[in-house]
């Protein structure tokens, strides 16, 4: 099946510090990714939307500046939390949706990165 | 926008019985149902899906029924085991091929006794 990568799958950082998250599709072309926010025992939360060379599309109070996403190619985006705060840590995971018809109707998710910001 | 709602949020069962769980919808134009399963830190694993075309799916022990007249959609897992103890999401979209979002529900932890 097709597989998502995401990187690092931890990060721990000081507060005011930028962390930068990666999700590769490994063996299909994603022309859409999603990049979700989990707390713990809680949902996924869409953050944002994001289609290959155009902008990232926000949820409603999602801060497009805090949450920077690049779709570059049809198998990496990037999320960079900017200025991290405690607040901002959680768990956060991307999904990818491919183009050909094994793969553009299902989400495949990535492993997910846990961020903690002291 | 859609609003999905999931019930129960804690649900434990003696190994061996059936589980569950129940979900509901708002949008009358989603017409894609998946139900994920969610271990501690680990990524969502797509368990089963269903489209609006159909009432009923089954894989073995897991089945999933709709009702698009009420708008709600259900999992049922049978003779349950230990390993089926995990998170559940259910889900919903608009799924048209394009780049429909997918609304989670909150999730059900379920603990299967053995």
């Amino acid at each position: 099946g097709a597989v998502v990568s995401q990187h690092p799958s931890r990060v721990i950082c000081k507060s005011g510090t930028s962390v930068k998250i990666e999700c590769r599709s490994l063996d299909f072309q994603a022309t859409t990714m999603f990049w979700y926010r989990q707390f713990p025992k809680k949902s996924l939360m869409l953050m944002a939307t994001s289609n290959e060379g155009s902008k990232a599309t926000y949820e409603q109070g999602v801060e497009k500046d805090k949450f920077l996403i690049n779709h570059a190619s049809l198998t990496l985006s990037t999320l960079t939390v900017t200025s991290a705060h405690p607040e901002d840590s959680s768990f956060y995971i991307c999904s990818a949706k491919g183009t050909e018809i094994a793969t553009n109707e299902k989400l495949f998710f990535g492993s997910g990165t846990q961020l903690s910001v002291l | 926008g859609e609003n999905v709602e999931q019930h129960p949020s804690t649900l434990s069962v003696q190994e061996g019985d059936s589980a569950v769980i129940k979900c509901t919808y708002s949008d009358s134009a989603s017409n894609y149902f998946p139900w994920y399963k969610q271990e501690l830190g680990k990524r969502p694993q797509l368990i089963i899906d269903i489209r609006s075309n159909v009432g009923e799916k089954k894989d073995q022990r897991i089945a999933v029924t709709l009702n698009k007249t009420a708008k709600h959609f259900s999992l049922h897992i049978t003779e349950t085991q230990p390993e089926d103890s995990a998170v559940y999401f259910c889900a919903a979209s608009r799924a048209n091929f394009g780049n429909e979002k997918l609304t989670f529900g909150t999730g059900t932890r379920l603990t299967i006794i053995p």
